[in-house]
């Protein structure tokens, strides 16, 4: 089974902290996500990569950034969290589809972060 | 732009009862679909997934979904509900033309099984 594991369930931080949230896959994926979800607002794709050292902004990728050293590895970071930041943060990843026999590839989640920004 | 509807943001079964969810999108063909289900405080784990094989589709847990063409739906079902379906099912549709097949996710359905 696919494995998607971010490293921390719960976290707490201050108001203009740098926070860094980690993602780990280990199916050699492709691609990797981060969402955040909100009650009432669904799930919103902040960044996407690819492949190593590629990203692609989401929908909504202002105030975060991202970075992907290794390709089992996507993390995400808030470089001045602030509370509107307070959310749950889902890391995904999936087998690249374009140009594969198997184009319906599903993405994998791992089990969320809930950041609490004060 | 592909997009996905939801039909109720809330939908409240008796147990034992049937599960209908219904799902419409709109994709360029062939659409790649999927159905996740979300228990409270966990991710998204993925119940089914459409392939061209067949139009109707058996997923985990007793769910199935059924893609009909002509009226651009995937509804998902389960003839009867258990307390243990209680949870936010998402419908979501994939691009796969573009690297990174990219996910657009409806808006969820959250589901109340009564005892």
């Amino acid at each position: 089974d696919v494995k998607v594991t971010q490293s921390s369930r719960y976290l707490v931080k201050r108001t203009g902290e740098k926070v860094f949230l980690e993602c780990v896959q280990d199916m050699d994926h492709e691609n990797m996500f981060w969402y955040r979800q909100d009650p009432g607002l669904g799930l919103r794709l902040i960044y996407f990569s690819y492949d190593v050292k590629m990203k692609e902004k989401g929908d909504i990728p202002e105030g975060y950034s991202v970075s992907r050293e290794k390709k089992e590895r996507f993390s995400l970071i808030l470089e001045s969290a602030s509370t509107n930041q307070t959310s749950m943060y889902l890391c995904a990843s999936s087998r690249e589809a374009k140009g594969s026999m198997y184009p319906n590839q599903p993405q994998h989640f791992g089990d969320g972060t809930r950041l609490s920004i004060l | 732009a592909q997009s996905v509807t939801q039909l109720g943001s809330h939908v409240s079964v008796s147990e034992g009862a049937l599960v209908l969810l219904r799902c419409n999108y709109s994709s360029s063909v062939p659409p790649y679909l999927f159905w996740y289900v979300q228990y409270p405080n966990q991710g998204l784990q993925l119940l089914l997934k459409y392939t061209s094989a067949a139009t109707l589709v058996k997923g985990i847990n007793g769910f199935e979904a059924e893609f009909k063409k002509s009226e651009t739906s995937f509804h998902l079902t389960k003839p009867s509900a258990h307390m243990s379906d209680a949870a936010e099912y998402f419908c979501a549709v994939s691009d796969s033309k573009a690297a990174g097949n990219k996910l657009t996710f409806g808006g969820g359905t959250r589901v109340l099984v009564k005892p």
